[in-house]
């Protein structure tokens, strides 16, 4: 049973423009969620991430919203760079689970020029 | 900065070959996770550690173990390699609690092929 899921496995967007990634998770007691961006043969670096009693985190270019009563959470980007291409993982965790993450399976970003 | 750091970025071994996935952090982190990712299926967790010589099995432990003997490294083994063991393995260590100390740190992985 997938408890995070990322629907959409691939977004394409022009630069310069608004990219929104999504993701949806079915366990209500997870309480802080994580956001990771992937290049190809590297790890994961860390993005930008929020607690479940916040709606909204803001890091720069990078937004993420968390709307729990339907049990979703975007990223935005703005304005997209090309450098912003890469495979995005949206996770989460709960509380006394031994720090464990659980990933969704990512969607691959891809700004074009 | 953080730093996770795995000890080879790419190896080639043998169906059949013992092999040793080596992981050092360098920020005292309690928990340490190894994880493997493939195409379509994300990250799948395979073993973590939440101390020293305590280990609990992840998401797809079957054809691996842990070893734990140190704070600040954590082992990977493939006692018998197999071709579907083929994939990109990625360390993570993260504080104990919750909130940001979830926070996981990911080193830059070993790509692992099995022939």
């Amino acid at each position: 049973d997938q408890q995070v899921k990322q629907n959409s496995p691939s977004l394409s967007v022009q630069e310069g423009r608004i990219s929104i990634l999504n993701c949806d998770y079915t366990n209500s007691m997870f309480d802080y969620f994580l956001w990771y961006k992937k290049y190809p043969a590297e790890g994961p670096t860390f993005l930008i991430s929020i607690s479940s009693i916040k709606d909204k985190n803001e890091d720069g270019r990078f937004t993420v919203f968390l709307n729990k009563s339907a049990k979703h959470l975007s990223l935005h980007i703005v304005p997209s760079q090309p450098g912003d291409s890469a495979v995005y993982f949206c996770a989460a965790s709960l509380t006394g689970a031994n720090s464990k993450l659980t990933f969704g399976k990512g969607i691959t970003l891809s700004v074009r020029p | 900065d953080v730093k996770v750091t795995q000890s080879s970025r790419y190896l080639v071994k043998r169906t059949g070959e013992k092999v040793f996935l080596e992981c050092v952090q360098d920020m005292d982190h309690e928990n340490m996770f190894w994880y493997r990712q493939d195409p379509g299926l994300g990250l799948r967790l395979i073993y973590f550690s939440y101390d020293v010589k305590m280990k609990e099995k992840g998401d797809i432990p079957e054809g691996y173990s842990v070893s734990r003997e140190k704070k600040e490294r954590f082992s990977l083994i493939l006692e018998s390699a197999s071709t579907n063991q083929t994939s990109m393995y990625l360390c993570a260590s993260s504080f104990s609690g919750g909130g940001p100390k979830n926070i996981q740190y990911f080193g830059a992985g070993t790509r692992l092929s099995v022939l």
